[in-house]
């Protein structure tokens, strides 16, 4: 059974910095391109970035609005993604998902999602 | 980056009803758009993916069609678990992005 387990979500001061984790399980996460999905209270959902696979060149794409002051990473020895968020805004707040690429580009399995607010 | 706009934002319909949600794309993207359905308090669920093809579980009441710049989603015969908001989503260039949503709710 695939599993995306996210954790590290909480409340942060605007400024301040967030590291989201997400353990994987149940398919070859090694091989996965993966992805970061948030959606803001009552929004719709935003594609926050994207890393490839190792075989796949291992690289990262943003979306604008996080571009420079979020990075993605991910360790596959451990099955795990990474979302580093530096210089958080209020208008980070959202649900963040991990989400797996079960075709190139299609989002077949998501993570619950953790939950981070950015408030004074 | 590939702008999808989806109309309309919302809709009511009753149980029975055929329903159709459009999808439209700032720029050809084949026929690389997928469609999700999300409840609330729910995580996004995959229902069909490169524009046509049915994801595993998902009835065979939704469909979809499209290539280029324009989709359509279809629910036939629209059922109570129906009521949920639905996503197009391109996977032609990344980053890959999003429709804003059509909330379908109950008339």
């Amino acid at each position: 059974e695939v599993q995306l387990v996210e954790s590290g979500g909480g409340l942060v001061k605007p400024g301040g910095s967030l590291r989201l984790s997400c353990a994987a399980s149940g398919f070859p996460f090694n091989d996965a391109w993966m992805n970061w999905v948030r959606q803001a209270p009552g929004k719709g959902l935003e594609l926050i970035g994207h890393i490839k696979s190792k075989a796949g060149g291992g690289t990262t794409d943003y979306a604008a609005p996080v571009k420079g002051r979020f990075t993605i990473s991910r360790d596959d020895s451990k099955n795990t993604l990474y979302l580093q968020m530096n210089s958080l805004k209020t208008e980070d707040t959202a649900v963040y998902h991990c989400v797996w690429e079960t075709r190139p580009g299609v989002f077949g399995s998501w993570g619950q999602g953790t939950l981070v607010t950015v408030s004074s | 980056d590939i702008q999808m706009t989806q109309s309309p934002s919302s809709l009511s319909a009753s149980v029975g009803d055929r329903v159709t949600i459009t999808c439209r794309a700032s720029q050809s993207i084949s026929r690389n758009l997928n469609w999700y359905q999300q409840k609330p308090g729910k995580v996004p669920r995959l229902l069909i993916y490169t524009a046509s093809s049915l994801q595993s579980g998902v009835p065979s009441r939704f469909s979809g069609s499209g290539s280029g710049t324009d989709f359509t989603l279809t629910i036939s015969g629209l059922q109570p678990e129906d009521f949920a908001t639905y996503y197009c989503q391109q996977s032609h260039s990344i980053p890959w992005t999003f429709g804003q949503g059509t909330k379908v709710e109950i008339k």
